[in-house]
């Protein structure tokens, strides 16, 4: 049981490439999210996705798509990348009760150069 | 919508040193609480959550928190620190009547344990 893994770990970036930030969960969870975190600024939500096959934007989506592959599976792309997009990206995922834990990926480092 | 407010972006602490971290909301609905941490170069992990019952809640590695409705604050204590302890701690809401579950956090609290 592996939890939520992340992929790459780190990635450099020059202004304007593109890139797809990979996630992936083990426990069966039906809620997968993309949160960004900047230093003095806690974390940000990008995307969710309650449900596989739905997605919604969060407070930040702007530069930024996901796709909910399947029930394990939310991946981000940034489709033109830009320094302001530099960050830690952190995927995390949770069974749809109201109450439930969010569980936390080890997070992707991005320099956007 | 909610807010959160962590005042103290960093706290500095001695080993066996009790310490609170404090966590302020704003909400015009009422919400769930809950404390995040997050060792270096990792991820974040559930400490605590309050839910409902009593405003007292236990959490793991030591650590609890008290919900104080009329203060709107859900501070974080433990009673003696470790090094190990050391770690960046988020506070965070959600707003209970909603149908999904979106949290909002704060801007965390750097907790620095030292021998």
């Amino acid at each position: 049981n592996a939890g939520v893994t992340q992929t790459p770990k780190f990635q450099v970036l020059k202004t304007g490439q593109s890139m797809t930030l990979q996630c992936a969960q083990d426990m069966n969870h039906n809620s997968m999210y993309w949160y960004r975190q900047d230093p003095g600024m806690g974390l940000r939500l990008i995307y969710y996705s309650a449900s596989e096959g739905t997605t919604d934007k969060g407070e930040v989506p702007n530069g930024y798509n996901v796709s909910r592959l399947n029930k394990r599976e939310f991946s981000l792309r940034l489709e033109s990348a830009a320094p302001s997009q530099t960050s830690v990206y952190f995927c995390a995922s949770s069974a749809d009760r109201v109450t439930d834990t969010q569980y936390f990926g080890p997070g992707t480092r991005l320099t956007v150069l | 919508a909610q807010s959160v407010t962590q005042l103290d972006s960093q706290v500095p602490v001695f080993e066996e040193a009790p310490v609170e971290l404090r966590c302020n909301y704003s909400s015009s609905v009422s919400v769930y609480l809950f404390w995040y941490v997050q060792y270096p170069n990792q991820g974040l992990q559930l400490l605590l959550k309050y839910l409902s019952g009593s405003t007292l809640v236990k959490g793991i590695n030591g650590f609890e928190a008290e919900f104080n409705k009329s203060q709107t604050s859900f501070h974080l204590r433990k009673p003696s620190v470790h090094i190990s302890d050391t770690a960046e701690y988020f506070c965070a809401v959600r707003n209970m009547n909603t149908g999904f579950q979106k949290l909002v956090f704060g801007t965390g609290t750097r907790l620095l344990v030292s021998p």
